[in-house]
């Protein structure tokens, strides 16, 4: 079946560690996302990829890296350099056509201790 | 920039009829999306109005008005599995095709 994976589901790291969450997509869309969430909080917007090799920053960039080598796979690296990063993040693709939807992944919670 | 607001819990009875209220401030965007989200789990696309009007999707309706600035989700005959947080969401105008959510709406649905 298509869709989008997120791995691992639950992440718990120390402070001054950096953590890459992976997010792997069979769904042939051409744009991906990484948009964190906290409590009780909407989703805000990380990094945001249209295509191969080419990503841009959203609202809350800094503290993150991500790449995009290949188009199936957009992993994001929470560095030590992100103050706050303990949150729920969520990875999405959008397919071509303009339909209003993003796919989500299932999500990694990620707990600095 | 852009913001939306909404209201940030609702409750209702099971069977009942609910309206989420959506109001924006944006420069330019294509629609405004709507998704569910249960806790712990991923958003999940409800809706999606590109035109102003109402756009029906079984016990969901979602309805945009670009005048007002203000869009609405409708969730009729409430069940008890709709309890969950709802977010608006406006795709931005652009290539990129960004959303931009809401910070949810919490609904309770009581028996």
């Amino acid at each position: 079946d298509g869709g989008i994976t997120q791995s691992p589901k639950y992440l718990f790291r120390k402070e001054g560690q950096n953590v890459t969450l992976s997010c792997e997509q069979n769904l042939n869309h051409d744009a991906m996302y990484w948009y964190r969430q906290d409590p009780g909080q909407g989703l805000r917007l990380i990094y945001y990829s249209q295509i191969v090799n080419d990503f841009q920053k959203g609202d809350i960039a800094e503290g993150y890296s991500v790449s995009r080598e290949k188009k199936e796979s957009f992993p994001l690296t929470v560095t030590s350099a992100q103050k706050n990063p303990t949150a729920f993040y969520l990875c999405a693709s959008r397919p071509r056509q303009n339909t209003g939807e993003l796919f989500f992944g299932e999500g990694s919670r990620l707990t600095v201790l | 920039g852009q913001s939306l607001e909404q209201p940030s819990e609702v409750t209702a009875v099971e069977g009942a009829i609910v309206q989420i209220n959506c109001t924006y401030q944006t420069s330019g965007f294509y629609g405004l999306s709507w998704y569910q989200q249960h806790d712990g789990g991923a958003p999940t696309f409800l809706s999606y109005n590109a035109l102003d009007g109402l756009e029906e999707t079984g016990r969901f309706s979602s309805f945009l008005s670009r005048s007002d600035s203000y869009g609405y989700l409708l969730l009729q005959e409430l069940q008890m599995k709709d309890s969950a947080s709802y977010f608006c969401a406006v795709i931005l105008a652009g290539s990129a095709r960004q959303l931009t959510f809401g910070s949810g709406t919490q609904l309770t649905v009581l028996p």
